[in-house]
């Protein structure tokens, strides 16, 4: 059973510091790793995908990379904004199109 | 930009009670999804469906739960006989659909439907 686990759980950080979060993942057989943004109470936004054949991906001043072999991603986010304050879930894609959802980092950007 | 929009943003029922969810997908999307989190919990996933049929399912989803496209462009979710564990948040979300068999394509999250059972 895959399982999906995501580190810090949550972070802190001054306006305008580089972070990095991390998502691991038991099961290498994936198709795709997908990043969403979650605001308290609401739904999730998408921010990346990458394919299981990529190594990354990048939007703006997000980055995530894929390691399938070792079962690992990271979303690395530039020059934080408290904007940029919410919960970031990765989800693995499997199955027939069913995402296993990790546990979430709770960010909090502080001006 | 195309959104996926759910009704409503929250539904209080009584335990027994029957309850439907209403989504409705992107417009040119073919795979549609059902997810729940459980407050303070992961969200997970409940069911996928295409070609008018269910795709694949999870153990969550049991005879209690049904799927409908009842038209060309709603998508409902519904819950017989609804329990106190049932209370969750409800999210519906859509997909393109790949173009290689197995492989997925982002999927678009609606709000979310807050329900409260009682």
């Amino acid at each position: 059973k895959q399982e999906v686990t995501q580190i810090p759980a949550a972070l802190s950080v001054p306006e305008g510091e580089n972070l990095v979060l991390n998502c691991s993942f038991t099961d290498s057989a994936i198709y795709n790793l997908q990043w969403f943004r979650q605001d308290p109470g609401k739904g999730l936004t998408s921010l990346l995908l990458i394919q299981s054949s990529q190594r990354e991906q990048t939007s703006g001043r997000l980055n995530a990379s894929l390691d399938k072999s070792s079962g690992r991603s990271t979303l690395y986010i530039a020059a934080s904004q408290p904007g940029d304050s919410a919960t970031y879930l990765c989800a693995v894609g499997r199955g027939f199109q069913k995402l296993v959802f990790g546990t979430g980092t709770r960010l909090l950007v502080s001006p | 930009e195309p959104e996926v929009t759910q009704t409503p943003s929250h539904q209080v029922t009584q335990m027994g009670q029957e309850v439907i969810l209403r989504c409705v997908p992107i417009s040119n999307h073919l795979y549609f999804y059902w997810y729940r989190q459980i407050l303070g919990q992961k969200v997970e996933f409940l069911v996928s469906f295409y070609n008018n049929e269910i795709s694949e399912k999870s153990e969550i989803f049991d005879d209690q739960f049904s799927v409908e496209r009842p038209d060309g462009s709603n998508f409902t979710l519904k819950i017989r006989s609804t329990k106190l564990e049932d209370s969750a948040m409800y999210f519906c979300a859509s997909s393109a659909g790949g173009s290689r068999a197995g492989h997925t394509d982002t999927q678009y999250f609606g709000p979310g439907t807050r329900l409260t059972v009682l």
